[in-house]
Order: C-alpha cells, then structure tokens, then sequence
C-alpha cells in the first residue's frame, strides 16, 4: 500500500518550459488536491478534484491546469512555468470531502523554475 | 491579516522540556482544527486533531479556545524526534478546505 505518490521529486525548468506533476493515490480515494507551499507561508491550494472528471479552482489556480480522467491519477500542468511557480507542490487525497477527514499527503515535488 | 497565525520560531528547548505553541483563527465561524507535523524536506502528516473539549494523546495536549479564537498544542518531555515543524490548520466551512498556518518550528537539544 504505497499510499499518496508523486512523480517527479526533483525539477529544474527553464522560464516559459512546461511540465506536468503526477500524482497516484491507490486508497480509492474521491478527493485530490493539489498545494504549493512556499517559505514563510503555510500551504495553499491550487486545484482541487471531488471525484473522477471533475476538477474545480483553489485559493491560486493562476497558471496551472488539472485534469483527473482517473480516479486515482490527478494531474497538475505548467503551461509556461514562471519563477514565481518555483515552489514545492504536494499532493493530497481524503476519503470524501468531510471536514474532519485527514489529509494524507504524498512526499512532495521540488521544482525550481530558473 | 492572515486566517491562520502562528510564531514561526524556532522554540530550541532541552530534552524533557515543555513546550507549547499556540495558533490564532480569524474566522469565529470556523469548524474543525488540526495539528499537522512536517519533518524537514518532508510531507505533512496529521499529528492531532482538536476538539472543543480538549484531547490528549500521550505526551500531546490540544486546545481550543473558541471566545479567544486560538488552538494550543503542548508536548511535555520533549524527545529528539519531536523537532519538526509543527503546523496549524483550521478548516473555515465544514467543508474540505484546510487553511494552513505557516508553521511553527522545534528544535529539541539533547
């Protein structure tokens, strides 16, 4: 039971390159998120899933995009990555969308837009 | 002014020591409330959740103060293993949303 994955860990882009983040969950879980999380600042989300095809905006969507075609896949793209996008992204599912569920939360990814 | 604060630290204490962290909520109408601890270049892992009450679990006590809008967080014999980045999180609405604090940090010396 590998829990909440995240491919790549490491990622150095250039301005204006794009990329996507992957993540897998295998708790059959219906909620994913997607967080950024920066010096001096707590976590803040970037998109979010509620079930299989759906996806909805966070508190900073800007300059991202999510697709989730599968239950466990929920994928986070860069368009044309900025260094303000430098940052580490972590992915997070929950069992259904309650507020007392806990988050479990996959090892995170760096990247670094230079 | 930000929906969830906390000192940032670090609090650097002895082994054995007490400590506690407190978090402030801006939002009275907030629901559930959580203690996440993040390890250095880790994920976040959920370390208590607090209910009105009051909750313990082992060497860790949770609080809330509702009138005062804070939560607390206190661990007593500090261990080596216990410095991390504490984190507090307070969900606004009753729903899915977690608005996380920026963490506080601790360091235990042996």
């Amino acid at each position: 039971n590998a829990g909440v994955t995240q491919t790549p860990k490491f990622r150095v882009l250039k301005t204006g390159q794009s990329m996507t983040l992957l993540c897998a969950q295998d708790m059959n879980h219906e909620y994913m998120y997607w967080y950024r999380q920066d010096p001096g600042m707590g976590l803040r989300l970037i998109h979010y899933s509620v079930g299989e095809g759906t996806t909805a905006k966070g508190e900073v969507p800007d300059g991202y995009n999510v697709s989730r075609l599968k239950k466990q896949n929920f994928l986070l793209g860069l368009e044309s990555a900025a260094p303000s996008q430098t940052s580490v992204y972590f992915c997070a599912s929950t069992p259904l969308g309650g507020a007392t569920d806990t988050q479990y939360f996959g090892p995170g990814t760096r990247l670094t837009v230079l | 002014r930000k929906e969830v604060e906390q000192d940032p630290g670090p609090f650097n204490v002895p082994e054995g020591a007490t400590v506690a962290f407190n978090c402030t909520y801006s939002n009275s109408a907030s629901q559930s409330f959580f203690w996440y601890r993040q390890d250095c270049r880790k994920e976040p892992k959920l370390l208590m959740s607090v209910y009105s009450s009051g909750n313990e679990d082992g060497r860790f006590t949770a609080q809330l103060n509702r009138a005062s809008q804070y939560i607390s967080l206190l661990i007593r014999d500090s261990k080596l293993s216990d410095s991390a980045t504490y984190l507090c999180v307070v969900n606004m609405d009753s729903s899915y949303k977690l608005i996380f604090g920026s963490g506080t940090r601790l360091l235990v010396r042996p």
